[in-house]
């Protein structure tokens, strides 16, 4: 079946604009996660949606960050006035079995952001 | 903060040796996970341990959790070159009454053939 899919794969903006990063999860996974990973480094959490809301967004490093999840499925990852520091690729995971918040994830293939 | 220290950085092994990576948090765990992740690739799910000094294989892959749940190993018998990526811990951690998730930096595994 199809995994999850994330649009744009590559994404070069000017400092100062704005972008939407999106994530289709797999079909019928409730739970949704953003991360974000430099290189050489592990996924660092964003944000954790379980349906339509934000089950905890402590992740976000600043209020330029905002998601969405509106209907329980897509997700949209929001960044305003953009900085050479958020140069990363933004991966996305959902999650559909267990118990507890965070278990077996399975990500796509990520959004390379490049804020020139 | 919590934090979730993985070492070592780098790991070169000839094909056929052993490689073994580990993870360690600073505090008590709810559960640990490990990740794989290709070149130029996305992480993928290993496997998940729960329990208390749990031990489970996968082939050549054996995954220990410690008896205090704040440590953790991923160990390969015999190397091969699709064992070639970057091996991620992340542990689960309960945090201001919440679980709160925390990737390591990972080891990246060379094979020399």
């Amino acid at each position: 079946g199809a995994g999850v899919s994330q649009t744009p794969s590559n994404k070069v903006t000017e400092k100062g604009k704005y972008v939407e990063l999106r994530c289709d999860p797999i079909s019928g996974h409730t739970a949704l996660y953003w991360y974000r990973q430099s290189l050489g480094q592990g996924p660092e959490f964003l944000i954790y949606f379980q349906g339509t809301g934000a089950a905890d967004d402590s992740g976000l490093p600043n209020d330029r960050f905002f998601a969405v999840r509106p209907e329980g499925s897509v997700s949209t990852l929001k960044i305003q006035r953009t900085e050479r520091g958020d140069s990363a690729v933004y991966l996305c995971a959902s999650s559909g079995r267990g118990q507890g918040s965070y278990n077996e994830q399975f990500f796509g293939p990520g959004t390379r952001l490049t804020v020139l | 903060g919590q934090q979730v220290m993985q070492i070592p950085q780098y790991q070169h092994v000839q094909e056929g040796e052993d490689f073994t990576t580990y993870c360690n948090s600073s505090t008590t765990l709810s559960n640990i996970q490990w990740y794989k992740q290709r070149p130029g690739g996305h992480p993928v799910f290993l496997i998940q341990l729960v329990k208390s000094g749990e031990v489970k294989k996968q082939k050549r892959l054996t995954f220990q959790f410690g008896e205090a749940k704040k440590n953790s190993s991923l160990h390969i018998t015999a190397t091969q070159t699709t064992d070639v990526g970057t091996y991620f811990c992340a542990g689960v951690m309960w945090e201001n009454r919440d679980d709160k998730i925390i990737f390591g930096k990972g080891t990246r595994l060379h094979i020399l053939p």
